[in-house]
C-alpha cells in the first residue's frame, strides 16, 4: 500500500500571500490529521476531518483551514502569511478516527515565508 | 489540559549502550501513550503504544516502554542502541478530546 503523500514537498512565499497543502492518505483511511511542526513549538495539532467533517481542532487562528474530499484527500488553507508561519506541517492518516487508531505520517510540506 | 514532557532535549549514547529516553506527562483523566520516531527529511513513525493491558510495550526493533501510572511516566528504554537508532523520539499523550498532544522530542544521536 502506498504511505501518506503531501505536496508539494516544499514551499516558498511571502508575507500576506496564503497557500494551500495537499495531503492523500493511505488507500481505505477516513480520518486525516495536520500538525505544524517549528523548533520552538514543536508539534503542535491543527485539526482532525473524518468524514468530510471537521472532528476536533487545535488553537490555531481561524487563518488556518481545512477541508476533507469524498476520497478522504485532505486540504489545508493559510490565509494571509506570516513570518511564524514557516514550518514543517504534517498529515497523518488513520483508518478511523479516535485516540486508540495508529496515525501514519507523510513526510510533511516544508512551507517557507519570507 | 494535558501535556507532555520530555526533560532531555538531546541524549549522546555510544553503539551498544543502553539509552533511556524520559517521558512525563500530565492528566486528569485515563490516556492513551505513544512513542513515535522521525529520521532526518522523514514523518513520524509510530515505534510503540501503550492502550490498556500490561504495561510493558515493546516495539519490532528492540526498544520497550514501561507505563508507570504512580509516577504519570513512559519512559522509553533499549537495552543496546545502534548507529541506525540515531534519530529524534517524540512522547504523545492522547486523552478523551482525542487529540495527539506531543512533547518536543528528544533527539538521540548514537556514535561509534
Amino acid at each position: 500500500k502506498a504511505g501518506v503523500t503531501q505536496t508539494p514537498r516544499y514551499l516558498i512565499k511571502t508575507r500576506g500571500q496564503q497557500v494551500t497543502l495537499s495531503c492523500s492518505p493511505i488507500s481505505g483511511h477516513r480520518s486525516v490529521s495536520w500538525y505544524q511542526q517549528t523548533p520552538g513549538q514543536g508539534l503542535q495539532f491543527l485539526f482532525e476531518y473524518f468524514s468530510e467533517t471537521q472532528r476536533n481542532k487545535g488553537n490555531f487562528p481561524g487563518r488556518f483551514s481545512g477541508r476533507q474530499f469524498s476520497n478522504s484527500r485532505s486540504e489545508m488553507n493559510v490565509s494571509t502569511l506570516e513570518l511564524g508561519d514557516s514550518a514543517l506541517y504534517l498529515c497523518a492518516s488513520s483508518l478511523i478516527a479516535g485516540r486508540t487508531d495508529t496515525q501514519y505520517f507523510g513526510p510533511g510540506t516544508r512551507l517557507t515565508v519570507l | 489540559a494535558q501535556s507532555v514532557t520530555q526533560l532531555d532535549s538531546q541524549v549522546p549514547v555510544f553503539e551498544e549502550a543502553p539509552v533511556e529516553l524520559r517521558c512525563n506527562y500530565s492528566s486528569s483523566v485515563s490516556v492513551y501513550l505513544f512513542w513515535y520516531v522521525q529520521y532526518p527529511n522523514q514523518g513520524l513513525q509510530l515505534l510503540l503504544k501503550y492502550l490498556s493491558g500490561s504495561t510493558l510495550v515493546e516495539s519490532i526493533n528492540g526498544f520497550e516502554a514501561e507505563f508507570n501510572k504512580s509516577q504519570t511516566s513512559f519512559h522509553l528504554r533499549k537495552p543496546s542502541v545502534h548507529i541506525s537508532d540515531t534519530a529524534e523520539y517524540f512522547c504523545a499523550v492522547s486523552d478523551n478530546t482525542d487529540k495527539l498532544i506531543f512533547g518536543t522530542g528528544t533527539r538521540l544521536q548514537v556514535f561509534p
